[in-house]
């Protein structure tokens, strides 16, 4: 069985300063992992996917994201934060051939001006 | 949004009472999903549909049904709502096994 585990509930960083979100996961086999963001109110929208080609992912936005299977990780980085980065970001995780998504309980980002 | 429409928006009924809401796609996509939102919970599937006809239980599907005659819309039915089906409902499309695509949702609550 698959399962995201988010490590921050909420992630409050000043404008202009690095970003790190950070997500674990737990898959029996080659996942496809994603990064969703939703602004307040919104629907989400695709930040990024990993599909098992580069290992770094470039997003939407500036963000990227690593692949580290050692370490089951699929962080969530960009280098400068903007006031309009402030939403809550999800990281989901299907198995590799499958549909079906798992999510994590998001985390909050806030940048402070 | 993908082309993905969700109606209505936002709705306030009463505990008993029937609901549905439609998705609605212009993309031709087979796959289509419905999930809740709930604070602290992600997003968690309720149904899902591969095609016309052919749809499956998600995670917490207890309470509710859905329902597929046509490729672009995807009804999702509380046969009684419950307080505990306040939420925020999201649809969602695929071409297959890929990048699903959200609705705007709708802002279910029950009283």
């Amino acid at each position: 069985a698959q399962s995201v585990t988010q490590l921050d509930s909420h992630v409050s960083v000043s404008e202009g300063t690095p970003v790190l979100l950070r997500c674990n996961y737990s898959s029996s086999y080659s996942p496809s992992l994603f990064w969703y963001v939703q602004h307040p109110n919104k629907g989400l929208q695709l930040l990024l996917k990993y599909t098992s080609a580069a290992t770094l992912v470039k997003g939407i936005n500036g963000f990227e994201a690593e692949f580290k299977k050692s370490e089951t990780s699929f962080h969530l980085t960009k280098p400068s934060a903007h006031m309009s980065d402030a939403a809550e970001y999800f990281c989901v995780v299907s198995e590799a051939g499958s549909d079906q998504l798992t999510f994590g309980k998001g985390t909050k980002l806030s940048v402070i001006p | 949004d993908a082309g993905i429409t969700q109606s209505p928006r936002h709705k306030v009924t009463e505990t008993g009472t029937p609901v549905t809401l439609r998705c609605h796609q212009t993309e031709n996509h087979r796959y289509m999903y419905w999930y809740r939102q709930d604070p602290g919970h992600g997003l968690r599937l309720i149904h899902y549909s591969y095609g016309v006809k052919d749809t499956d239980k998600g995670e917490v599907s207890d309470g509710y049904s859905v329902s597929r005659s046509k490729t672009e819309d995807f009804l999702l039915t509380l046969e009684s709502a419950t307080s505990s089906q306040t939420s925020v409902y999201f649809c969602a499309i695929s071409p297959g096994v890929d990048t699903q695509y959200f609705g705007p949702g709708t802002r279910l609550t029950v009283l």
